[in-house]
């Protein structure tokens, strides 16, 4: 049973270009979080996805949006990038209406911007 | 902000209990305790969660205090693979965003 998948691993972008990165989340689960994670912080929630709407959202610019597809995959798309978008991003999967309420992570993507 | 106040940095001996403390004060009736690590390099793994009474799974012990304010998580015989940043959350449930704070660093000895 694969757990979350996150694509790429790694990439390295420009000020000012745009970025998308793609999430599957763990069989089962219908319900995709994105987080953000700079060198030496905790990860800070930036949405939620559930049935392909946003559900919530944190505290991030409009710059951040998302889409869930029918089959609950997820996109994470920042635009206008900022050096300050540099960090680690980390999709987060989970049952709607599940009974512990954990949360399963990936590996995330790991995002430079020079 | 986060809701929970944790040490900076932890040292244990391989083999020993490792138990790490964790505040909040200010947690509400409904709100439970959450525990996640993070190896370096991977993303946060679950580890145990609690509302009121004392839990305890393949990975660890959670014990929460009568009056809710504080917890410990215990890891029983820590190894050297237990070394990494852990979380203590307080939420709502696994589906309300998880506001982590910069956990404590476990550093496990040989």
């Amino acid at each position: 049973d694969a757990g979350v998948t996150q694509s790429p691993t790694h990439l390295i972008k420009t000020r000012g270009q745009q970025v998308t990165l793609r999430c599957s989340p763990k069989s089962g689960h219908d319900t995709v979080s994105w987080y953000q994670q700079a060198l030496g912080q905790g990860p800070q929630f930036i949405f939620q996805y559930y049935e392909e709407e946003e559900r919530q959202r944190g505290n991030f610019p409009d710059r951040f949006s998302g889409h869930q597809f029918p089959n609950y995959s997820s996109e994470l798309n920042v635009n206008a990038l900022l050096l300050g978008d540099s960090a680690l991003y980390l999709c987060a999967s989970s049952f709607i209406w599940g009974r512990s309420g954990e949360l399963f992570f990936g590996e995330g993507s790991r995002l430079t911007v020079l | 902000d986060a809701k929970t106040t944790q040490p900076t940095s932890m040292d244990c001996a391989e083999g020993r209990a490792a138990n790490l403390p964790c505040n909040h004060s200010t947690i509400s009736g409904n709100e439970y305790v959450y525990w996640y690590r993070q190896i370096h390099s991977q993303g946060p793994q679950y580890i145990i969660h609690g509302l009121k009474n004392n839990e305890t799974n393949e990975m660890a012990s959670l014990i929460i205090t009568e009056d809710r304010k504080s917890s410990t998580l215990i890891l029983p015989h820590a190894t050297l693979r237990d070394t990494a940043v852990y979380y203590c959350i307080v939420t709502l449930s696994g589906n309300t965003p998880l506001v982590f704070g910069k956990g404590t660093r476990l550093s496990v000895i040989a």
